[in-house]
């Protein structure tokens, strides 16, 4: 079974700087996706970024970036030039890829504040 | 383009009553996941259905039970309720093998 471990439970940023957030993961698996979601107070989940795991290259999403170590199964995300609406609980997500359900397996996330 | 819908988006019942909850998918998304997020938690995955067949299922009791319909959209069931079926229950879209599409989660009470 896959487990993911996010060991920040909450940060907390002045507006337009830089924070990076953690996240470990278990796997025997070979093939499969990284995702970080972001859930703000209306609760809606929204995908910030997706890593795929036989890439090498870290995704990129305008000021988001990853950090990804699949040999330490490392995945932490950097938010650049942080804004008032990043303000949010941050997920880290593994999901398998190939047959069976493609069941998103979620971290225990981390509550991030920016302050103005 | 619509994305994924889910009603009601609050409810209250009580202990031993029966829930039902509703959930569109995305237009063009033949998959359907169903998680229960308690507060201050990450979500759990209860169950998956793809073309109308449950293709996966997650650590919950049998009174967790789905159905997904021609159109794709879905229902979730949760029947005998109890106080720690109290959480936000999140529908997620997809094509196969892509990235989820959350709605915006039904908020159920259990007193």
């Amino acid at each position: 079974a896959q487990t993911v471990t996010q060991s920040q439970p909450e940060m907390s940023v002045q507006e337009a700087e830089t924070v990076t957030l953690s996240c470990t993961y278990d796997t025997s698996e070979s093939n499969y996706y990284l995702f970080w979601y972001k859930q703000p107070p209306s609760r809606q989940m929204i995908l910030v970024i997706r890593q795929e795991a036989y890439k090498q290259q870290n995704a990129t999403e305008n000021r988001f970036s990853v950090n990804f170590q699949k040999a330490a199964k490392s995945f932490s995300l950097k938010i650049s030039d942080s804004q008032l609406g990043d303000t949010a609980m941050y997920f880290c997500a593994f999901m398998k890829r190939g047959g069976g359900a493609q069941k998103l397996v979620f971290g225990q996330g981390t509550r991030l504040t920016i302050n103005p | 383009e619509t994305g994924v819908t889910q009603s009601p988006t609050h409810l209250i019942k009580t202990r031993g009553q029966q829930v039902t909850l509703r959930c569109s998918s995305q237009s063009g998304h033949n998959t359907v996941s169903w998680y229960q997020q308690a507060l201050g938690q990450g979500p759990q995955f209860i169950f998956q259905y793809y073309r109308e067949e449950e293709n996966g299922r997650g650590n919950f009791p049998p009174r967790f039970s789905g159905l997904q319909f021609p159109n794709y959209s879905s229902e979730l069931n949760v029947n005998a309720l109890e106080l720690d079926d109290s959480a936000l229950y999140l529908c997620a879209s997809s094509p196969v093998n892509n990235e989820q599409f959350f709605g915006p989660g039904t908020r159920l009470t259990v007193l």
